[in-house]
This record gives structure tokens, C-alpha cells and sequence, in this order.
């Protein structure tokens, strides 16, 4: 079952500019996790944030979680060309699955 | 991609053919899966295995089977039962297979799966 939804479903920057995602889930969560993915290729895990957790930090990558919301933000800075992919949010619960979203596809034009 | 291998990258299947997907991994992990992706959406989830001889169904298990008889090794079938299997299916490990194992998975390069 889908539990984690992203939005915006598209996104086009320039270069240079700040690019956010959002992902809004369900159900109670142990952590939540980003993944991104290039065009044909497998997922790379980017970031994870624990329910205990409120921001996380990782190179230009900055992760925020709002339990009482159930949403997730991504937000990646100076953007360049090479960070054009499909980013996924996945909810953990157990430890044992992922539920992953639909993906947010992100397209910087230098 | 890390250490885990998919073959082969692309694969084409006649109706009421079964097929077998590989998947391989050299990173000791324990927990392996097997999702699908369609254009335009998220992961779902197949089969898991947590454990050497041991695994369950996901979310949309149905026309599919897998084995887990070596802890390096997670191939899946795609039956004829399974009505629209073309689609890209992705592999993926995780160390430690219980809930105490890290979360993060580790996916191979995918296998783009054809029906003609």
C-alpha cells in the first residue's frame, strides 16, 4: 500500500536555485527516509531522519520531519544539473519494509 | 549500486512464458526485496526475505514466487499467472533482517522487464 505522497509531482529549477520536496504520509513512523533515483538506474539512499528528529543536515541536503503533520520536507541547495532524478520519500515503522511514494521529479537546467 | 547485482538489464517474455530475475549481493546482508516500479510511480513491494529459507509476500505478490535459498541470492520469478508484468523490478538488501537492522536499503540497477 502507498503511504508516503510527494508533492509537487514535477519540478523545474535553474541551476544555482533551491529546490523543495514534500512527502505527507499516514500512519505512525519510526523514520522516514529520501532516496533518489536517475532516469533507468536503481534508488541511492540520500538522508534518514527518526521520528525523534525534527532536522537533519547532509551537504546541501536538509531534511525536516513534522510528526503531527505526518509530512517531510527535502530541501536541496545550490541545485545543479547533476542533481536531476527522481527523489522518493519511505516510512519505516518496524524496520523491516519500506513504504515508499510516488516521487517528485526534479529537472535542473543549467 | 553498491554490491548488488541485477540480470539481465533488460528482458523481453512472451505471453505465458515464466521468467526468473536475478539478483545478487556480495554485502553480507541479511534482508533482501523485491519491488516493481511503473512509469511515473513509486516502489512496491513484491516479496521480502529476511532470513536464508524464509519470506513473505508484500503488497503485490500475486503471479510472482521467490526463493531465498543462499543468503547471497533472491531471485524472482514472474508466472504467467501475473496478468501485466512489464514494468521495472528492482532488488534490494538491507543488513540485519530483523527490526533491529538499519532501515536503509541498498538497491541494485534494476531489470526492465518486457511482455511482447
Amino acid at each position: 500500500s502507498q503511504q508516503g505522497e510527494e508533492d509537487p509531482q514535477a519540478l523545474s529549477i535553474q541551476e544555482g536555485e533551491n529546490a523543495t520536496m514534500n512527502c505527507s504520509y499516514k500512519t505512525s513512523i519510526n523514520n522516514l527516509q529520501w532516496y533518489r533515483q536517475n532516469s533507468g538506474r536503481g534508488l541511492v539512499h540520500l538522508i534518514l531522519i527518526r521520528s525523534n528528529e525534527r532536522e537533519k543536515h547532509s551537504g546541501r541536503l536538509r531534511v525536516t520531519l513534522d510528526t503531527s503533520k505526518k509530512s517531510s520536507s527535502l530541501l536541496i541547495t545550490a541545485s545543479r544539473a547533476a542533481d536531476t532524478a527522481s527523489y522518493f520519500c519511505a516510512t519505516s515503522l518496524y524496520g523491516n519494509k519500506l513504504v515508499f511514494g510516488a516521487g517528485t521529479i526534479l529537472r535542473v537546467k543549467s | 549500486d553498491g554490491g548488488i547485482t541485477q540480470s539481465p538489464k533488460y528482458l523481453f517474455r512472451k505471453e505465458g512464458q515464466n521468467v526468473t530475475l536475478s539478483c545478487e549481493q556480495n554485502l553480507n546482508h541479511d534482508a533482501m526485496y523485491w519491488y516493481r516500479q511503473d512509469p511515473g510511480q513509486g516502489l512496491r513491494l513484491i516479496y521480502y526475505s529476511q532470513i536464508v529459507n524464509d519470506f513473505q509476500k508484500g503488497d503485490i505478490a500475486e503471479g510472482y514466487s521467490v526463493s531465498r535459498e543462499k543468503k547471497e541470492s533472491f531471485p524472482l520469478t514472474v508466472t504467467s499467472a501475473q496478468k501485466n508484468p512489464t514494468a521495472f523490478y528492482l532488488c534490494a538488501s538491507r543488513p540485519g533482517g530483523g527490526p533491529r537492522g538499519t532501515d536503509t536499503q541498498y538497491f541494485g540497477p534494476g531489470t526492465r522487464l518486457t511482455v511482447l
